[in-house]
């Protein structure tokens, strides 16, 4: 079964620093693809990162970049040069299977302060 | 960018009500998906649909039920509701195919329902 585990419920970071959301997770499924989203305090979700399991390189997006073990099952967020807009919940999550797959399951996510 | 609707945004209803959550999608998404989220903690599935008649339940069993009468459109109706039901109700579609375009599910703004 797919699991998704997050062990940082909380997190601090002086603005401009940059900061690192753990992230490991569990499949079977050679075939699957790991996402970050971030969740403001008015409750939406955005997408931040996208990395798939066969993917060569580490995703990156402007100041987001993934940090993928694939041995060790990791699928670490990286935020550069923290802003104090970046203070919300993040979310890993993660679905299996490629294009036949469906369903997406996240972890219970990691609240970020950013402290100015 | 999500063109992802979701109404009410903000409801507070009594016991034993009726009520129905809007969810309307116009990139033309075969798959959507409610999530349900208590404020502050994880996301969880309650309902999917692959397409047009199609609807499952998802991991977390909910007294909710969904209908996907069009492509566009997955409300999801709670017949009498509850205190227990109040929670974030987040819905989600997706496109078909592979990487990130068929796997990144995109979100609504979030329906916050209060049963007082």
């Amino acid at each position: 079964a797919q699991k998704i585990t997050q062990t940082q419920p909380g997190m601090f970071v002086q603005e401009k620093e940059a900061v690192t959301l753990d992230c490991t997770y569990d499949t079977s499924d050679p075939s699957y693809g790991l996402f970050w989203y971030k969740q403001p305090s008015s409750g939406e979700m955005i997408f931040l990162i996208y990395q798939g399991s066969y993917d060569q390189q580490n995703a990156t997006e402007g100041r987001y970049s993934l940090n993928f073990q694939k041995a060790r099952k990791s699928a670490n967020l990286v935020i550069s040069a923290s802003q104090l807009g970046d203070s919300a919940m993040y979310f890993c999550a993660m679905r299996e299977g490629g294009t036949g797959g469906f369903k997406t399951i996240f972890g219970a996510g990691t609240r970020l302060f950013v402290k100015a | 960018e999500a063109d992802i609707y979701q109404t009410p945004r903000y409801l507070v209803i009594g016991t034993g009500k009726k009520i129905t959550l809007e969810c309307s999608q116009t990139m033309g998404h075969d798959k959507m998906y409610w999530y349900q989220q208590d404020p502050g903690m994880e996301l969880h599935l309650i309902h999917y649909s692959y397409g047009v008649n199609s609807t499952e339940k998802g991991d977390l069993s909910s007294e909710s039920t969904v209908s996907r009468i069009r492509t566009e459109h997955f409300p999801l109706t709670l017949e009498s509701a509850r205190p227990s039901h109040t929670s974030q109700y987040l819905c989600a579609s997706s496109a078909q195919g592979s990487g990130l375009s068929g796997n990144t599910i995109y979100f609504g703004e979030g329906s916050w329902l209060t049963v007082v």
